[in-house]
């Protein structure tokens, strides 16, 4: 199982949106509706941030949503604020079994 | 109130063998499918294995026929067992609660494991 594809950084100013992408085949992310979301700073645990492609968990910001088209899926934070720099995660349900991670994306907040 | 905390973790030479622990509170493990996740230093996050609530089991290719995953409900203790060691296993392996249609909603904290002579 390949890992999904992300790309490696994105960097946005406060108040702007960012997208992050995600994407995988048509047996992962095409196939499933099955794709979740991470948040992870240094020396911490991954966070769930989105699961499900765009089902939010309690207590977490409404400026963080999922979309998917195709084989690739889509992270948007909107009004991006310095305490959301760090790197995000995507992660699909794959036919294997088990799931398969992106490979991460590292988000800067200039 | 849901806590994971894995132990276990440690300095393992090349072809050696240690188990992880992940013990559990506030829901029980024979509820939930339950996972483990790898982090390599300076790296991405790794699926590495799950168990399903009716004990099936599945492996990522990395690990397959060297892990083993299982759990004791008497103990709500979720656990890895790793064998045959290589330097490339290096890193922090957490455990993970999984939900309905797969989101990882609670995680441990981590364990380090370093394989080295």
């Amino acid at each position: 199982q390949s890992a999904l594809t992300q790309p490696a950084s994105v960097s946005g100013s406060p108040g702007q949106s960012i997208t992050i992408s995600c994407t995988g085949s048509s047996s992962d992310v095409g196939r499933y509706k099955l794709v979740s979301w991470y948040q992870q700073f240094p020396g911490k645990a991954p966070k769930l941030m989105i699961g499900e492609v765009n089902e939010r968990p309690s207590g977490v910001s409404n400026r963080f949503s999922g979309s998917k088209s195709g084989n690739t899926a889509s992270l948007t934070i909107s009004g991006l604020q310095a305490e959301d720099e760090g790197n995000y995660y995507c992660c699909s349900y794959a036919p294997s079994g088990g799931l398969v991670f992106g490979g991460g994306t590292k988000l800067t907040v200039l | 109130e849901v806590q994971l905390v894995e132990s276990g973790g440690g300095l393992v030479q090349p072809g050696g063998s240690l188990r992880l622990s992940c013990a559990v509170s506030g829901f029980s493990v024979s509820s939930f499918y339950m996972t483990w996740v790898r982090q390599a230093p300076g790296k991405g996050l790794e699926w590495v294995s799950v168990v399903y609530v009716n004990g099936s089991a599945y492996y990522a290719d990395s690990v397959k026929g060297r892990f083993t995953i299982s759990r004791d409900n008497s103990k709500n203790t979720l656990y890895l067992q790793m064998n045959s060691l290589r330097a490339e296993d290096t890193a922090v392996f957490y455990c993970a609660r999984v939900v309905r249609n797969w989101p990882l909603d609670y995680w441990g904290q981590g364990t380090l494991v370093t394989v080295s002579s």
